[in-house]
């Protein structure tokens, strides 16, 4: 059965420090994704990628990198936290990008 | 850009009744639409999707389908229950041009009353 795990499931970080989430999947999907999640704006993606090492920007890339050491592992990075960061993030995969995408169970993220 | 338009917020209907939520698309191409539910606490997972016109996706009792002429993709059921209380998101995948990405719209808020 398809899989997408996330890690941590929740984080509470400070203005200004450093926030690593992770996603890891057992799909053998090439492509795979970071979504936040806001009331009232539905998902929209911050990074991309289709292949390891390598990354793309999505709709809302400002203020995250992002990192795709090997097929299975997808990282996003906010180095310096702001409070505007608060939101759920969700990391996907699919096989293709016309295909199914699977999520992991999210990230709920608040900056104080 | 693409963009995907879901016209209800929130939708409150007590069991039994017949849901409709609306959603519209615009995209340069000719995209693939899907329909995903997010049950609280979890991530978004596929209902169904469709890629041509006139095909229609169905599942659980919830189908849609996929108008050119209209872009629009309308989620419907016949009877709902309070297990389909959920979050409904409407979006779409756009071959043309390389991208490689979903389009979601903004969400609705499905509240079933007992």
């Amino acid at each position: 059965e398809a899989a997408v795990t996330q890690s941590p499931r929740s984080k509470v970080a400070v203005t200004g420090g450093k926030v690593t989430l992770s996603c890891h999947q057992t799909n053998n999907h090439d492509y795979m994704y970071w979504y936040r999640q806001d009331t009232g704006h539905g998902l929209r993606l911050i990074h991309y990628s289709y292949v390891a090492d390598s990354t793309e920007k999505g709709d809302i890339p400002d203020g995250y990198k992002a990192s795709r050491p090997s097929q299975e592992n997808f990282s996003l990075i906010l180095e310096l936290a702001s409070l505007s960061q608060t939101a759920v993030y969700f990391c996907a995969s699919s096989r293709d990008r016309l295909y199914e995408q699977y999520f992991g169970p999210g990230t709920r993220l608040t900056v104080l | 850009g693409d963009s995907v338009t879901q016209t209800e917020g929130q939708v409150a209907l007590s069991e039994e009744d017949f849901l409709t939520i609306h959603c519209n698309y615009s995209a340069s191409g000719y995209p693939t639409l899907f329909w995903y539910v997010q049950y609280p606490g979890e991530g978004p997972q596929l209902l169904f999707r469709a890629s041509r016109d006139k095909e229609k996706g169905s599942s659980r009792g919830f189908e849609a389908t996929y108008d050119k002429g209209t872009t629009s993709f309308h989620l419907r059921k016949a009877s709902v229950q309070e297990s389909d209380s959920a979050v409904y998101y409407c979006a779409l995948s756009d071959s043309t041009g390389g991208n490689n990405k979903l389009t979601f719209g903004q969400g609705t808020v499905l509240s079933v009353i007992p």
